[in-house]
């Protein structure tokens, strides 16, 4: 089974900054990588699929990036209702995997 | 508009039965696979389970094998994620989600398993 660690598991920014979060894979998964946001209460919401392609609607301060075994999640100029927790998920092969997430708190 | 509509909260007893469902539309059932996620209470997303509506094929994670079953009625738009027997480490909220990729999500089902 693949195994997908992010790092940070926490992360404390400011308004305005730009973040970047780290998702790497126990073995390559060619560019087989999804992110999502989560806020409390709610159902996570799909940013990026194919590792850096941007799901319709999603802002373009999102950018995905990487392919094999390392990608990264970026967010530029965070605002408010950017705070939250996101998860990678590699869907190359089963059992699909998500990451144990990131947790976006503002400074 | 792609949607998927789950079943509402329940609530149950240790050993009981359940079955859930999620309902897609806004788009072609058959031509998309569905997965299942668990959350629970203040943890991470876990993969459970994928199928394809069209055949049935149906993938489970070894966690998951032989706990649950994953089913769809494609004459319904509806797939579903049912177990035999409850436990209380049972508890959590459960996702569907449309496609390899997650791309669009249902609401959430919130399942108490409580004796």
């Amino acid at each position: 089974d693949i195994q997908m660690t992010q790092s940070p598991s926490s992360l404390s920014a400011s308004v305005g900054d730009r973040v970047t979060i780290t998702c790497r894979a126990s073995q390559g998964i060619s560019n087989y990588l999804a992110w999502f946001q989560q806020k409390p209460g709610k159902a996570p919401k799909s940013l990026i699929y194919a590792a850096s392609s941007l799901q319709s609607g999603v802002p373009l301060k999102f950018s995905g990036s990487g392919s094999g075994t390392d990608f990264t999640l970026t967010i530029s100029s965070l605002q408010p209702e950017d705070f939250a927790t996101y998860y990678c998920q590699q869907y190359n092969s089963y059992p699909y995997s998500f990451g144990q997430g990131t947790k976006l708190e503002i400074k | 508009e792609v949607q998927l509509v789950q079943s509402g909260a329940e609530v149950k007893k240790p050993g009981e039965s359940l079955k859930i469902s999620c309902k897609g539309s806004g788009y072609s059932f058959t031509s998309y696979w569905i997965g299942w996620v668990r959350q629970m209470p203040g943890k991470g997303l876990e993969w459970m389970g994928i199928i394809y509506p069209a055949d049935s094929d149906t993938r489970y994670s070894p966690s998951f094998q032989g706990q649950v079953t994953i089913s769809a009625d494609k004459s319904i738009n509806t797939a579903y994620l049912q177990w035999s027997s409850l436990k209380a480490s049972d508890t959590a909220t459960y996702y569907c989600a449309r496609s390899t990729d997650s791309d669009y999500w249902g609401q959430g089902t919130l399942v108490t398993v409580s004796s």
